[in-house]
């Protein structure tokens, strides 16, 4: 079975670019969740995605952003980049039959870099 | 808002030694889960701890739920070089979002 799929894994861009990020989950996953991980602050929760709809979402401003499609897989966007938002970027997805106790299989993780 | 509080922030053992990383809540946990990243690496999930006073062992890692369900610690006996990484606790006490900790550092010095 084919784990969780994030792309592209490595991108570089400037203050005030955007960029979208990629995430496959695992096959029959409908949650999707979203993380940015900098060193010292851990997990920060961004949002997190069940069948296209998103069910709750994290403390961070409106340039950050996502969606997810028909086929769970979602994306996330980030606007008007600012250089505090390099960060490794993680995506997680579960099974999540609406108990919310399923564990969380991460991708390898988008770095972004912001010059 | 729910805070979760991971210490120490950072550790450092001689092979062999054991490690201890406690998660603290102000907010009683209803689930905890342990995490563990290698450097370079994912998350990967270890355990998910659900009754008070829970206690669960895997090989050399101990794992305990406080009998309040406001704490929690992971126990690593006899550390081997294989052992080192970060280690996160997680809980899903509100709504559909994890709160982790802010992990423990695990060096083992050979």
């Amino acid at each position: 079975k084919a784990g969780v799929t994030q792309t592209p894994r490595y991108l570089i861009k400037t203050r005030g670019q955007q960029v979208t990020l990629s995430c496959s989950p695992i096959s029959g996953h409908r949650s999707v969740s979203w993380y940015q991980q900098t060193p010292g602050q851990g997990l920060q929760f961004l949002f997190e995605y069940f069948s296209e709809t998103q069910r709750n979402k994290g403390n961070f401003p409106g340039r950050f952003s996502g969606r997810q499609f028909s086929n769970s897989r979602s994306e996330m966007n980030v606007s008007t980049l600012e250089l505090g938002d390099s960060a490794l970027y993680l995506c997680a997805s579960s099974l999540d039959g609406g108990t919310r106790t399923g564990e969380l299989f991460f991708g390898e993780g988008s770095r972004l870099t912001v010059l | 808002g729910q805070q979760v509080m991971q210490i120490p922030q950072y550790q450092h053992v001689q092979e062999g030694e054991d490690f201890t990383t406690y998660c603290n809540s102000s907010t009683t946990l209803s689930n905890i889960q342990w995490y563990k990243q290698r450097p370079g690496g994912h998350p990967v999930f270890l355990i998910q701890l659900v009754k008070s006073g829970e206690v669960k062992k895997q090989k050399r890692l101990t794992f305990q739920f406080g009998e309040a369900k406001k704490n929690s610690s992971l126990h690593i006996t006899a550390t081997q070089t294989t052992d080192v990484g970060t280690y996160f606790c997680a809980d899903t006490n509100t709504g559909n979002q994890f709160y982790f900790g802010t992990g423990t550092s695990l060096t083992v010095i050979p």
